[in-house]
């Protein structure tokens, strides 16, 4: 079964300090993960895929098999990343992604 | 412009009624999803077509019918509405696994 966890409801950091959004994974085969991110009310926008190895508006996300994990970091928040971020997984089979309960990401000024 | 786009964005109904959100995306993807975003804004999965089949039918109450007339849209029908039926209704598409998904802006649903 594919399952994300991330911990955190919550985040709250002043402008300028470094952010790191917590996700955790459990799937038994090679999966494929992602972020994205919502802004309010509006539609869910990728963010980044694992597989690409890119940085996107400052976040990078690196996969670590051992520890099932694929945190979301960026070095200097700024008010315009507040957003709620998803994590989410797809393993094998009709393409399904599975979403983590979601992180609300609030930068103070 | 190309994308996912969802009709009608708002829909305020009555308890028992029966309506209908559409859903149209002209990325010539193969795959189409809805998922559910409910008042914890969490998101689930309730139904995916490829290419007009259904592939994924996870557990809905069978009061929701999604229909797929071709690859490029796919409705969700909803029969007498319950309160619990309130939420934000989002359809998707994607081509690859490894690609994503492409989302349509939601259709906030509301049950009175």
């Amino acid at each position: 079964a594919q399952r994300v966890t991330q911990p955190e409801k919550l985040l709250s950091v002043f402008k300028g300090a470094p952010v790191e959004l917590k996700c955790n994974y459990s799937y038994s085969g090679s999966p494929e993960l992602f972020w994205y991110v919502q802004y309010s009310r509006q539609r869910l926008q990728l963010l980044l895929r694992h597989i690409s190895r890119e940085s996107i508006k400052g976040f990078t996300a690196d996969l670590n098999k051992g520890e099932t994990s694929f945190h979301l970091k960026k070095p200097f928040a700024q008010e315009e990343d507040s957003a709620m971020y998803y994590c989410a997984l797809s393993g094998l089979g009709g393409n399904k992604l599975v979403f983590g309960a979601g992180t609300i990401l609030r930068v103070k000024s | 412009d190309t994308a996912v786009s969802q009709t009608p964005k708002y829909l305020v109904t009555q308890m028992g009624n029966d309506k209908s959100i559409k859903c149209e995306q002209n990325l010539g993807h193969d795959t189409m999803y809805w998922y559910k975003q409910d008042s914890k804004k969490f998101l689930k999965i309730m139904f995916s077509y490829n290419n007009k089949e259904l592939i994924i039918n996870e557990t809905v109450p069978n009061r929701f019918s999604p229909k797929s007339p071709d690859k490029a849209h796919l409705n969700l029908h909803i029969n007498s509405l319950e309160l619990g039926d309130s939420a934000v209704y989002f359809c998707a598409s994607s081509q690859k696994r490894s690609y994503g998904y492409t989302f349509g802006s939601g259709t906030r649903l509301t049950v009175v």
